[in-house]
């Protein structure tokens, strides 16, 4: 059979929705948390990052929502494009400098 | 624009086998980190370096070395390759400058089959 955790989870949503990929994250004493975006044969590419000090972050067409209360991050992107497709990965901010980063979702954009 | 290089894109070893993976930044940054990612499983912190030969075990270091003998350049050692060290290997850095970011920027990976 197969291994939990082998498969990404998956959103798949159609070209012009808005979408919404969420983030549990583990110590709620993490003050710096970060979203990257990684597209097929690439690496990371950092998206938006949000400060424990504040609930909601805007950039181009993306949102952050921090939820310190349940320990919830989510990404929200606007009108989704096609060119979003990719896996999205959550991180936040351990010891000195260091990332921890969860398993990824895979975001599907369907025309 | 930060640039991050890896020294190989793909690459084939054989078991046992001493593999070396090379990580180059034009930035001038004192952090740099190796990850190895896994379906599923997200990235991985095997060692990271916050200063030219200094260095610190991450989370899955067995199996690995590391070396930082200049700044720009971070190198992870497979010192006898296994199979389960099959995997596509990341190589970050990050500077220490005064902005409150942590982002840390990534090359585009070489992926290592041992066979």
């Amino acid at each position: 059979g197969e291994s939990v955790g082998l498969h990404l989870p998956t959103l798949s949503v159609q070209e012009g929705d808005n979408s919404i990929i969420n983030c549990a994250y583990s110590n709620s004493a993490s003050d710096y948390f970060i979203w990257y975006k990684q597209e097929s044969g690439k690496g990371p590419q950092f998206i938006i990052d949000i400060r424990s000090n504040m609930d909601k972050r805007q950039g181009q067409r993306v949102t952050v929502l921090l939820n310190k209360t349940v320990k919830h991050l989510s990404l929200q992107i606007a009108a989704t494009q096609p060119g979003d497709s990719a896996v999205y990965f959550c991180a936040e901010k351990s010891g000195y400098n260091k990332l921890i980063f969860g398993a990824g979702t895979r975001l599907a954009v369907h025309p | 624009d930060v640039k991050v290089t890896q020294s190989s894109r793909y690459l084939v070893k054989r078991t046992g086998e001493k593999v070396f993976l090379e990580c180059v930044q034009d930035m001038d940054h004192e952090n740099m980190f190796w990850y190895r990612q896994d379906p599923g499983l997200g990235l991985r912190l095997i060692y990271f370096s916050y200063d030219v030969k200094m260095k610190e075990k991450g989370d899955i270091p067995e199996g690995y070395s590391v070396s930082r003998e200049k700044k720009e350049r971070f190198s992870l050692i497979l010192e006898s390759a296994s199979t389960n060290q099959t995997s596509m290997y990341l190589c970050a850095s990050l500077g220490q400058g005064i902005t409150s970011s942590y982002e840390q920027y990534f090359g585009p990976g070489t992926r290592l089959t041992v066979t």
